[in-house]
């Protein structure tokens, strides 16, 4: 079984510029997360999709920050414009979620963003 | 009151030792406790978890303990190994709504050989 595949790896930018994370779930996984973690703390929750329906997206900073789940597989991270404190490791994660059932969730490898 | 605290931050362990490395929360309405591994460079994958209706899980080298009325819960790592060396994270969750998980700060091991 596949896992979450995450691009780019490595990302570079200039503060004040855009960029965009790319995640692509488990097939069949309903449930698609997205996590930012900052160097040297756990990982703190951006959004939750439920199959391209937003669950939580309490502690998006919707002023810069912005996610969609298309066709309720693929998702997209954005940031614009970007600030020094975006500096992070962005996660993708995603659960099959059935009703009660335990909350395994599976990580990506994550994007790793620098801004200068 | 969606906190989760883990300690201790670093740990330094021999082989063949035990890690130890615990957690405690806050909400009572958490019913899900993972924990996670990281290595560097790596997104942290699932290693056991529990639920509040049993006191203890074993998974090879790997025993979740909890004890629901102090809200704790640890991580045992029996004959600690130098390949252990690794990122845990404690999280919790609740199975229904909002399914996200409240990670713990993270334990940095390092089991000496």
């Amino acid at each position: 079984e596949a896992g979450v595949a995450q691009s780019p790896r490595y990302k570079i930018i200039e503060k004040r510029q855009s960029v965009a994370f790319w995640c692509n779930p488990i097939s069949g996984h309903a449930t698609l997360y997205w996590y930012q973690q900052i160097l040297g703390q756990g990982p703190k929750l951006l959004i939750q999709f439920q199959n391209n329906g937003v669950v939580d997206d309490s502690q998006l900073p919707k002023d810069r920050f912005s996610a969609e789940r298309l066709k309720g597989v693929d998702s997209t991270l954005k940031i614009q414009p970007a600030k020094l404190e975006d500096s992070a490791v962005y996660l993708c994660a995603s659960s099959i979620s059935l009703a009660g059932g335990p909350n395994e969730q599976f990580f990506g490898p994550g994007t790793r963003l620098t801004v200068l | 009151q969606q906190q989760v605290k883990q300690s201790p931050q670093s740990l330094i362990v021999q082989k063949g030792g035990i890690s130890i490395i615990n957690c405690a929360y806050e909400n009572t309405a958490f019913d899900y406790f993972p924990w996670y591994q990281q290595f560097p460079g790596k997104g942290p994958a699932l290693l056991i978890a529990i639920r509040p209706d049993v006191s203890e899980k074993k998974e090879g080298r790997f025993t979740i303990s909890f004890n629901k009325s102090a809200k704790q819960f640890s991580l045992h790592i029996m004959d600690s190994q130098p390949g252990d060396s690794a990122t845990y994270f404690c999280a919790a969750s609740i199975s229904t709504g909002r399914r996200a998980l409240t990670f713990g700060s993270g334990t940095r091991l390092q089991v000496q050989p």
